[in-house]
């Protein structure tokens, strides 16, 4: 298996701008993460889901966030309009949760850098 | 307020130099303790997950340890290759994950 899939890898966009991070899964599994992570504050949960179905997004900073997934191999984290305090490293993880085991396999990250 | 707190923030290791590092934990209900290893530009690498007080887990050169407030992780004898940033996360209730900022680990030859 390729393993969790990001892209793009790097992002330099303009203040204002819409930003769409792309994210798929590992074939089989059944939950997805979006975190955010800076120096600052670590690794931070912004959304999940549980069978493409959104769980708990109570981590989205702001409603210029938003996530989908359409279907089991493919979700977005789009961010409209963006600021340069959105500048972080952006993981997706997936996992497949079976007898309350949740280890959670992270993709390599997308760098955005808002200018 | 749920919180994971990591120290030291970083630390240099001689190789060989065994050493720990600690991870405490504020989360009600938690359901496991996690542990990753992150290498520079790449994303976090599942290593253990505990989820009893007492539980001990190992992996060639580390062992991770649970108690009801903090968790360690140990490292005999270090190797260069494990110079790394380790990260501890607290799973609550539902698949809701709480991560320290993490340690820095360089082992120097």
């Amino acid at each position: 298996d390729a393993g969790v899939i990001q892209s793009p890898r790097h992002e330099v966009t303009e203040m204002g701008q819409e930003v769409t991070l792309r994210c798929k899964p590992i074939s089989g599994h059944d939950y997805l993460f979006w975190y955010r992570q800076t120096m600052m504050r670590g690794l931070e949960l912004l959304i999940y889901f549980n069978n493409n179905v959104p769980i708990d997004d109570s981590g989205m900073p702001e409603d210029r966030f938003s996530a989908k997934m359409p279907n089991a191999s493919f979700s977005t984290l789009k961010i409209q309009p963006s600021e340069p305090r959105d500048s972080a490293v952006y993981f997706c993880a997936s996992s497949l949760v079976r007898g309350g085991h949740n280890e959670q396999f992270f993709g390599p990250g997308t760098r955005l850098t808002v200018l | 307020e749920d919180q994971v707190t990591q120290s030291p923030e970083a630390l240099r290791l001689q190789e060989g130099e065994s050493s720990s590092l600690n991870c405490s934990y504020t989360v009600s209900g938690l359901r496991g303790l996690f542990w990753y290893r992150q290498d520079p530009g790449k994303g976090p690498e599942f290593l253990f997950t505990l989820y009893s007080a007492g539980e001990e887990k190992e992996k060639e050169r580390l062992k991770a340890t649970l108690t009801k407030k903090e968790s360690f992780l140990h490292i005999t004898a270090p190797k260069p290759e494990d110079s790394a940033t380790y990260l501890c996360a607290a799973q609550k209730g539902g698949n809701q994950f709480y991560f320290g900022t993490g340690t820095s680990l360089t082992v120097i030859p």
